[in-house]
């Protein structure tokens, strides 16, 4: 079956650039599918990033705390979906998790997530 | 951006009693809307899709209802393995798709 692993740095600085790669296994990234990033702070719940089709435009969320800083792209030769997020501080110190669903106008639940992977910005 | 409002915060049950938690939109998402459970140090799982409709797996004693800004899951008999925390989510307008704060099932 389709499964979703998230793997990146668990350590950037601040000002810094994460990064994180979210692999596609048991199943093609190029499915009539969106793939969503999804975030946590500790002990807080949770917030949707963005989202892309595997042939489409990405779709990112407007909040404040986001806006401008987030990019999202699918690699189909090795059915990878990326996260980059600029500028971070330390109110980006979450667990990140890739999610299947979303979809814009398609408009479906998120019914596949990864194991999350935690990452913190510190110096 | 719809406002998602979920309540209680916490709920304190007895296990083989039955819990519900609401979930309220700040405007109406149709049926688009969905449950989701998450243990500690897991991924969230989706439980509930389109407001009733459990997802693969998903054991009967879990029933979701509601339609417009008005919603609820219900889980009857509770086992122990499900205290833990319960998110709603709709997916009828975006960007962005909101989540609940979050909803604590914890054991009496």
């Amino acid at each position: 079956q389709v499964q979703l692993q998230e793997s990146g740095p668990g350590l950037v600085k601040p000002s810094g650039t994460l990064s994180l790669t979210c692999t596609v296994s048991g199943g093609s990234i190029a499915s009539t599918k969106f793939w969503s990033w999804v975030r946590q702070p500790p002990g807080k719940g949770l917030e949707w990033i963005g989202e892309i089709y595997f042939n489409g435009s990405p779709n990112y969320s407007p909040s404040p705390s986001l806006e401008g800083r987030v990019s999202i792209s699918v690699d189909m030769s090795t059915n990878q979906v990326s996260l980059k997020l600029t500028s971070a501080t330390a109110a980006d110190t979450a667990v990140y998790y890739c999610a299947r669903g979303g979809g814009g106008a398609l408009a479906e639940p998120f019914d596949l997530w990864g194991p999350g992977t935690p990452v913190v910005v510190s110096s | 951006e719809i406002v998602m409002t979920q309540s209680p915060a916490t709920l304190s049950v007895s296990p083989g009693e039955s819990a519900t938690l609401s979930c309220r939109a700040s405007q109406s998402v149709r049926s688009n809307l969905a449950w989701y459970q998450q243990k500690p140090g897991q991924a969230p799982r989706l439980l509930i899709y389109g407001a009733s409709t459990r997802a693969t797996g998903i054991p009967a004693r879990f029933s979701g209802s509601g339609s417009g800004t008005e919603f609820t899951l219900t889980i009857s008999s509770l086992q122990s393995e499900d205290f833990a925390v319960y998110y709603c989510q709709q997916y009828y307008n975006w960007p962005p798709w909101t989540f609940g704060q979050g909803a604590k099932v914890e054991i009496k």
